[in-house]
C-alpha cells in the first residue's frame, strides 16, 4: 500500500515563530488532508488539498502531487497550535485514507 | 445535527471479554470507517462500508466485526478482547463524491 512519511517527527516552538510540517507519499493521490488532533484527542480537518496552495488564517498548505509532497505552514504560532498534526492520503486507485504518523507539535510560552 | 457520535467513551475490558462500539452519524453520509490509534503512532484502519450492507476490511481487521444494517449506525464488535486492543478507536464518515472526512471524538479502550 501506499507509504506517507511526515517530518519532523516533533517540533517544539516558542510563541510567535514560524514552522514547516512535511508529508511525503509514495504513490499518486487524489485525496490529501491535514487534520489537527488537540491535546484531548479530537480530531480536526484543516485542509483537503490534494493540489494547489490553500490558506486558513495563519495556516497555509500547499501539495505538489507531481512530486509527492505536502506542506503545512504554520505562522505565527500560539499555544493553542499544540497537538499533533496528520498528513491523510487516498491512492489514486484506492478507497481508504492511509494517515502519516504525525508530527508532535509543542509551542511554549 | 450532532456529525459523528461515539459511544462508550471510554471503556475498560478484561481479557475474553467482548463488547460492541457504537457509531452514529446523522449526516446522510454513505462512507463510514472504523480506524485505531495506538499510543504515538497514526490512525490505522480497521474496517470500512461503502453503504448499508456492505463492509470491507482494511490494514487491521483481526480480532474485530462489523455490520452496517442502515446509513447511520456502523458499530465494531470485539470478541475476546486482548491487551493488544488497548487503542483508542475513531469512527468517521464522509459522503460520496465529497473529500472531507468527519471524526467522532473516539472511544478508549483498555484491556487488562
Amino acid at each position: 500500500g501506499i507509504q506517507v512519511e511526515q517530518s519532523p517527527p516533533d517540533l517544539i516552538l516558542q510563541e510567535g515563530a514560524n514552522s514547516t510540517l512535511r508529508c511525503n507519499f509514495s504513490d499518486s493521490v487524489n485525496n490529501l488532508q491535514w487534520f489537527h488532533q488537540n491535546p484531548w484527542g479530537q480530531l480536526i480537518n484543516l485542509f483537503y488539498i490534494p493540489s494547489g496552495t490553500k490558506q486558513n488564517g495563519r495556516l497555509s498548505a500547499t501539495t505538489v502531487a507531481t512530486e509527492r509532497y505536502s506542506l503545512l505552514y504554520i505562522s505565527s504560532s500560539q499555544t493553542t497550535d499544540s497537538g499533533v498534526y496528520f498528513c491523510a492520503v487516498k491512492e489514486t486507485s484506492g478507497s481508504r485514507l492511509t494517515f502519516g504518523e504525525g508530527t508532535q507539535l509543542t509551542v511554549n510560552p | 445535527n450532532a456529525g459523528v457520535t461515539q459511544t462508550p467513551k471510554f471503556r475498560i475490558l478484561k481479557i475474553g471479554q467482548s463488547m460492541t462500539l457504537q457509531c452514529t452519524q446523522d449526516m446522510n453520509h454513505n462512507y463510514m470507517y472504523w480506524y485505531r490509534q495506538d499510543p504515538g503512532m497514526g490512525l490505522k484502519l480497521i474496517y470500512y462500508s461503502v453503504g448499508a450492507g456492505i463492509t470491507d476490511k482494511g490494514e487491521v481487521p483481526n480480532g474485530y466485526n462489523v455490520s452496517r444494517s442502515t446509513t447511520e449506525d456502523f458499530p465494531l464488535r470485539l470478541e475476546l478482547a486482548a491487551p493488544s486492543q488497548t487503542s483508542v478507536y475513531f469512527c468517521a464518515s464522509r459522503l460520496q463524491g465529497a473529500e472531507g472526512y468527519t471524526f467522532g471524538s473516539g472511544t478508549r479502550l483498555t484491556v487488562v
